[in-house]
């Protein structure tokens, strides 16, 4: 059974662009996560999907920040337009259920770089 | 808010020394209790949890109990292996929110042969 991917591995923008990050979760996982690391500092949890809908992005920094999740199987996080703070890792977890209680899967984390 | 301490890395150690990784907590209610380790070129993977006080979490000869007097969830091993070197995170669900899990900062830990 696949884990959950992220694409891209690495992903280096000029301050002011966009860029767009993929998660494809566990195969039959209803909830999806998404979690930022910014250098020195704790992974932060961002929000949390159960299957297409949003049930909490009470972790979403700003405006900037605009997260997907059509058809309820991969999800995507536009960072538009990038500013420098937001360099960091960036991860994607899945979970099964439908209440969030389950182990949570990572994907191995896509770094930004935004100079 | 909920947050989770845990000791500074980086952590250098000889294979066969013994590890210990200082993590405390505040949470509200009675959370569950996590460490994950972060292998290079790896997702987070959970190492072991504990649900309750005084419960023990086990797993590859890691072991962490849950202390509510002291807040504390502490990792040790006996013995680590080269192959241990990696970034451990330690983590918490609280009572209040049953997926949103709160991370340490991670201490990355090195052994050398």
């Amino acid at each position: 059974e696949a884990g959950v991917t992220q694409f891209p591995s690495h992903s280096v923008i000029e301050k002011g662009q966009t860029v767009t990050l993929r998660c494809d979760p566990i195969s039959g996982h209803d909830n999806l996560y998404w979690y930022r690391r910014v250098m020195g500092k704790e992974i932060k949890f961002l929000l949390h999907f159960v299957k297409e809908s949003k049930q909490d992005e009470s972790g979403m920094p700003n405006n900037r920040f605009l997260a997907e999740r059509t058809g309820g199987t991969y999800s995507t996080l536009k960072v538009q337009p990038a500013e420098l703070e937001d360099s960091g890792v960036y991860f994607c977890a899945s979970s099964q259920g439908q209440t969030g209680a389950y182990e949570q899967y990572f994907g191995p984390g896509t770094r930004l770089t935004v100079t | 808010g909920d947050s989770v301490t845990q000791m500074e890395g980086p952590v250098t150690l000889s294979e066969e020394a013994f590890l210990t990784i200082n993590c405390t907590y505040t949470a509200t209610g009675y959370p569950s209790l996590f460490w994950y380790v972060q292998y290079p070129g790896e997702g987070l993977q959970l190492l072991l949890k504990a649900t309750k006080a005084d419960d023990k979490g086990s797993n590859k000869g890691f072991e962490a109990t849950y202390r509510k007097e002291t807040t504390s969830f502490h990792l040790e091993k006996g013995s680590v292996q080269v192959s241990d070197s990696a970034v451990y995170f330690c983590a918490l669900k609280s009572g209040g929110s049953n997926y949103k899990l709160t991370f340490g900062k991670g201490t990355l830990l090195t052994v050398n042969p």
